[in-house]
């Protein structure tokens, strides 16, 4: 079945880099993804990464995503207070053609000033 | 505009209740879905619905029936309410169910069995 991990906690001083990492399982995900959660709030995509690439940058986010590991990592440049949330790894899993996303067990990142 | 609303925002109710939450998207997308977030943050999706059709369906127990009146709106009844049901329920709607489409999230419904 499916699983993915991810470090509970990051905390990090505003203006530095963050990275979260994240293991999954399913080899044949064709889609990783980063959703951000807010307090009290539902969950918002930030960036997806097709499988067939290692690398994708978005503005202040880079994705990486090595295969091989089954390993994917978010990092995020200048990090700000704003940028305090639970952040969910999650794959696609089982290859049904449907969006069947499974989620990572969520990382809290706090951006102290 | 809000693109995906639920209600209630909050529920509080008896064990062996039923209770029903309900959720509308304004985007025109034709899938749906349900997921249901624990207290220690895991969130596990429940059902997805693709043009008013049950396409995903894990495990859950019988006792929670979703509906699909139309495209846009996907109920969720829960039947005999029990502890182990508190948790927040989120609504999430995509164009469609291919994986290159963006789920957009409502912002939940915080269910509390007492």
């Amino acid at each position: 079945g499916e699983d993915v991990e991810q470090s509970l906690f990051l905390s990090v001083r505003e203006g530095d880099s963050s990275v979260i990492n994240c293991t999954y399982t399913d080899s044949s995900s064709t889609y990783l993804y980063w959703y951000k959660q807010e307090p009290g709030a539902g969950l918002q995509l930030l960036t997806y990464i097709f499988s067939n690439m290692d690398m994708k940058q978005d503005q202040r986010l880079t994705v990486l995503l090595n295969k091989k590991d089954k390993h994917l990592s978010l990092r995020i440049a200048d990090t700000q207070t704003g940028d305090s949330a639970i952040y969910f790894c999650a794959e696609n899993g089982e290859n049904t053609g449907f969006q069947k996303l499974v989620f990572g067990t969520g990382t809290r990142l706090l951006v102290s000033p | 505009d809000t693109a995906v609303s639920q209600t209630p925002k909050y529920l509080v109710t008896q064990m062996g209740n039923d209770k029903s939450i309900k959720c509308e998207q304004n985007l025109g997308h034709d899938t749906m879905y349900w997921y249901k977030q624990d207290s220690k943050k895991f969130l596990k999706i429940m059902f997805s619905y693709n043009n008013k059709e049950l396409i995903i369906n894990e495990t859950v127990p019988n006792r929670f029936s979703p509906k699909s009146p139309d495209k846009a709106h996907l109920n969720l009844h829960i039947n005999s309410l029990e502890l182990g049901d508190s948790a927040v329920y989120f609504c999430a709607s995509s164009q469609d169910h291919r994986g290159s489409y963006e789920q957009y999230f409502g912002p939940g419904t915080r269910l509390t069995v007492t």
